[in-house]
């Protein structure tokens, strides 16, 4: 099982400051990593899949990055909604697997 | 616009089972794999199972295989998750979700909201 480790646990920023997230993968998983936002109480929303390609209706301020191992996903100026749990999920392997989530707070 | 339905959560006993369903609308349902992707309170997502757009090939995590079946009916635009030998470990928001892309991805750009399931005694 590739195993996902997500740094770091939490980011504490400002509105307007640029927010870097990482996922370092056990094992190489080329580029089929995503990332979602989750907010309390709502499901997630699929942000960044295939390491860079933003999903549909997605802003320009997220953008993705990496292959390999590991990954990084920028938010470029925080807007008051972007505050969420941010999770990795990597599609190269079965089992299916997330990483442990970065709760970006203000 | 593109909705998906759970139900079928709900309270039950360690060694019980539960059916879930999922209701999808707004896509052409047959050409897209879903999946089920559970969250355990104050706890991240796991994924659960995926099944073919055909239903011909499933997918199951280890936690889960043996004890859950996945299943769907194309012609109700619906999907299942059977749940046998539930555990306490299988209490969780079950979200289903929508596979991005008619070829295979399981990446999931369309959620539902969640069907509560809690194994307790």
């Amino acid at each position: 099982e590739i195993v996902l480790t997500q740094s770091p646990a939490t980011l504490s920023l400002s509105p307007g400051e640029r927010a870097t997230l990482s996922c370092r993968a056990s094992q190489s998983i080329y580029s089929y990593l995503a990332w979602y936002q989750q907010k309390p109480g709502q499901a997630p929303r699929l942000l960044i899949y295939d390491a860079s390609n933003r999903a549909t209706g997605i802003p320009a301020r997220f953008s993705g990055s990496g292959s390999g191992t590991d990954f990084t996903l920028t938010i470029s100026s925080l807007e008051p909604e972007d505050f969420a749990v941010y999770y990795c999920q990597q599609r190269s392997n079965w089992p299916r697997t997330f990483g442990q989530g970065t709760k970006l707070e203000i | 616009e593109v909705q998906l339905l759970e139900s079928g959560g709900g309270l039950v006993r360690p060694g019980g089972s539960l059916r879930l369903s999922c209701a999808a609308s707004g896509f052409t349902f047959s050409n897209y794999a879903m999946s089920w992707v559970r969250q355990a309170p104050g706890k991240g997502l796991e994924w659960v199972s995926t099944v073919s757009a055909s239903a011909g090939t499933t997918y199951y995590a280890d936690s889960v295989k043996g004890r859950f079946t996945i299943s769907r009916d194309n012609s109700k635009n619906t999907f299942f998750l059977h749940m046998n030998s539930l555990r306490a470990e299988d209490t969780a928001m079950y979200y289903c979700a929508k596979d991005r892309d008619i070829v295979p991805t399981t990446n999931f750009d369309y959620w539902g909201q969640g069907t509560l399931v809690t194994v307790s005694s």
